[in-house]
């Protein structure tokens, strides 16, 4: 299994504002994932994060607003752009070696925009 | 286009009873199923995975069926405690959109009164 960490757990910004969320594992991963959990919702993939190259967004998901890095297989950052309170959620690390491997999820960060 | 859904989207038992959360998808050309708990305000945590090829996985009082034909799984809960109330997500891995992910359903929340 991974050990999946995120820093910060939780805070709260002010419109207008960006804050980046890290990601560590404590292992080698082929797939790292971000996804946002807005509340009482379920969780939507926001982007796959490639070691190396630019991430993969999903529909509805720009570089701009969620510009994501990975400089290596265990660490990968994910920066929340131009805030407004729509975009108060939980945002989720998460990884996986093989398509055919459990994924694993990181405690997330509970974000607040006022 | 994959969607998932889970059924009942609240449940309340006392403690002891022996229950089931239903999960349903549209598309059975999934690589494998997971289970997966949430506590309130927390991350993910994976309870079992079952590959497109099996047919059900135990993990201690859990049991988890898949029928891929009729695009169903069953999460079976026995004995319940009040320790097991929290939420609980449904989520098929599958291709779409050019690419590999985990597309998930809304959560069944568990209540288990002592």
């Amino acid at each position: 299994s991974a050990v999946i960490s995120q820093k910060p757990s939780r805070d709260i910004c002010q419109r207008g504002t960006s804050l980046t969320i890290q990601c560590q594992v404590d292992s080698q991963v082929t797939m790292m994932f971000w996804y946002r959990q807005q509340p009482g919702q379920s969780l939507t993939l926001i982007a796959t994060a490639n070691q190396g190259s630019e991430a993969t967004y999903e529909s509805g998901f720009v570089i701009d607003k969620f510009p994501i890095s990975r400089p290596n297989l265990t660490f990968s950052t994910l920066t929340v752009s131009n805030m407004s309170p729509e975009d108060s959620s939980i945002y989720l690390c998460s990884v996986s070696t093989r398509v055919t491997d459990t994924q694993y999820f990181g405690p997330g960060t509970r974000l607040t925009v006022l | 286009k994959q969607e998932v859904t889970q059924i009942p989207a609240a449940l309340s038992v006392p403690e002891g009873e022996n229950l089931v959360l239903n999960c349903s998808f549209t598309d059975s050309a999934i690589y494998n199923l997971q289970w997966f708990r949430q506590d309130p305000g927390k991350g993910l945590t994976s309870l079992l995975l079952i590959q497109s090829s099996q047919r059900e996985q135990t993990s201690g009082r859990l049991n988890a069926s898949l029928d891929k034909s009729s695009g169903r799984s069953t999460l079976y809960i026995a004995a319940s405690q009040p320790g097991d109330s929290a939420t609980y997500l449904c989520a098929v891995r599958t291709f779409q959109g050019g690419s590999e992910k985990l597309v998930f359903g809304k959560g069944t929340k568990l209540t288990v009164n002592p």
